[in-house]
């Protein structure tokens, strides 16, 4: 059972323009959403959560999504820039601290 | 970054032989993670710390076990390592309350041939 779904295995984007990785859920219970990156060869790094309680949140270049009615959530980033070529994994915060990822996303920015 | 390191970095082995992987903490954080990343299936957690001795199971535990002896050092054993358990292995580290600050460590590739 896939609590989390990033049905989506590769995106690919031209420089300076919006990307926008998407999400899917079913477990109603999560009380946080969190965005990491990874980059070849190292562990995930965390780049922007938003609260179930919220819709949207901001920093920086990057913004989060919910749409609790659809189960939806989406990162953007803009401008997409060479450096935001990497995967990356949404995940569904659960409580114990526990951490429920989807498949991940290829993000390739192209020049 | 946060202090984090794993132990072996790579490491080939052989069908039925154990594997112990290590990870070690200078945050002294209180919950220590192990998960393992595949092609199609995002990082799924295998066993988890929520404190010395204090351990528990994630989604896919079967074919592993954990001890946490000390606050700094989790590890991760195959018992009798299997194809199956060809994967990349990531400790992670958080401190009680903060959703957003699992901290990942560099990884492990284990291939058993």
């Amino acid at each position: 059972d896939q609590q989390v779904k990033q049905n989506s295995p590769s995106l690919s984007v031209q420089e300076g323009r919006i990307s926008i990785l998407n999400c899917d859920y079913t477990n109603s219970m999560f009380d946080y959403f969190l965005w990491y990156k990874k980059y070849p060869a190292e562990g995930p790094t965390f780049l922007i959560s938003i609260s179930s309680i919220k819709d949207k949140n901001e920093d920086g270049r990057f913004t989060v999504f919910l749409n609790k009615s659809a189960k939806h959530l989406s990162l953007h980033i803009v401008p997409s820039q060479p450096g935001d070529s990497a995967v990356y994994f949404c995940a569904g915060f659960q409580g114990a601290q526990k951490l429920v990822f989807g498949q991940g996303t290829r993000l390739t920015i192209n020049p | 970054d946060a202090g984090i390191t794993q132990s072996p970095r790579h490491k080939v082995t052989e069908t039925g032989t154990p594997v112990t992987l290590r990870c070690h903490q200078t945050e002294n954080h209180r919950y220590m993670y192990w998960y393992r990343q595949d092609p199609g299936h995002g990082l799924r957690l295998i066993h988890y710390s929520y404190g010395v001795k204090d351990t528990d199971k994630g989604e896919v535990s079967d074919g592993y076990s954990v001890s946490r002896s000390k606050t700094e050092d989790f590890l991760l054993t195959l018992e009798s390592a299997t194809s199956s358990q060809t994967s990349v292995y990531f400790c992670a580290i958080s401190e009680w309350g903060n959703t957003d600050t699992q901290y990942f460590g560099p990884g492990t590739r284990l291939t058993v041939l």
